[in-house]
């Protein structure tokens, strides 16, 4: 499978824990993209990533939200201090650049409890 | 207020008739319009893309239509499928910012037998 990867699938945590997520882009993708979306609603920008630069980070992603791509390729989202409020399903989506069809992973499903 | 409206919220019809689903826009100018199909739990998966330039746009029983005047687009499936239920998820792009993707709430579908 040669698509956008997304680990874990489904993450539940505790209040108050860190959680991480992984975003395997398709290769040679440059353009790489965090999303969140809660149920009934479309997809939120959080940041976005050309090869290993954070080009743009949204209001959405406060201090407690970091993302990292270090080397260009996969991506890393961590969420420090997990609120109930960060419930829902993170994705990633990539391209290979500006105009051109950007594909989604199967998204992390959060449940903050 | 979001910026990118669709409309029905909703729909339900019978296996093998047609449909329509509206989005109305007020992104401008824009660079290009996206389609996709998001099933419950998994990521978007993208069925069409066109730039502003374009009217029209097919994938199969999918088919797009732009019309950058009113600033309205339509999704139209024809010979609906049980697999076609899913949301419909319109997405906008900002001229000179192809990386801001303005979601819709998208249209939840549901084809019955």
């Amino acid at each position: 499978d040669t698509g956008v990867s997304q680990n874990p699938r489904h993450k539940i945590t505790k209040r108050g824990q860190n959680v991480t997520f992984r975003c395997d882009p398709i290769s040679e993708h440059n353009r790489l993209y965090w999303y969140r979306q809660t149920l009934g609603q479309g997809p939120e920008f959080l940041t976005y990533f050309q090869n290993e630069a954070q080009l743009e980070k949204s209001r959405l992603l406060s201090d407690r939200f970091s993302a990292e791509r270090p080397k260009g390729s996969f991506s890393t989202l961590e969420i420090q201090r997990t609120e109930q409020g960060d419930s829902a399903m993170y994705l990633c989506a990539s391209s290979l650049e500006e105009n051109t069809e950007a594909f989604f992973g199967q998204g992390t499903r959060l449940t903050v409890v | 207020k979001n910026q990118v409206e669709q409309s029905p919220q909703s729909l339900i019809i019978l296996e093998g008739k047609n449909c329509t689903l509206q989005c109305n826009y007020t992104v401008s100018p824009f660079s290009n319009l996206r389609w996709y199909k998001q099933d419950t739990g998994r990521g978007p998966v993208s069925l069409t893309i066109m730039t502003f330039s374009e009217n029209t746009k097919s994938n199969g029983r999918y088919t797009a239509t732009l019309d950058a005047d009113t600033k309205q687009s339509s999704l139209h499936i024809t010979a609906s499928q049980l697999s076609d239920s899913a949301s419909y998820i319109c997405v906008v792009s900002p001229l000179g910012n192809n990386n801001d993707m303005r979601f819709g709430a998208g249209t939840r579908l549901t084809v019955k037998p």
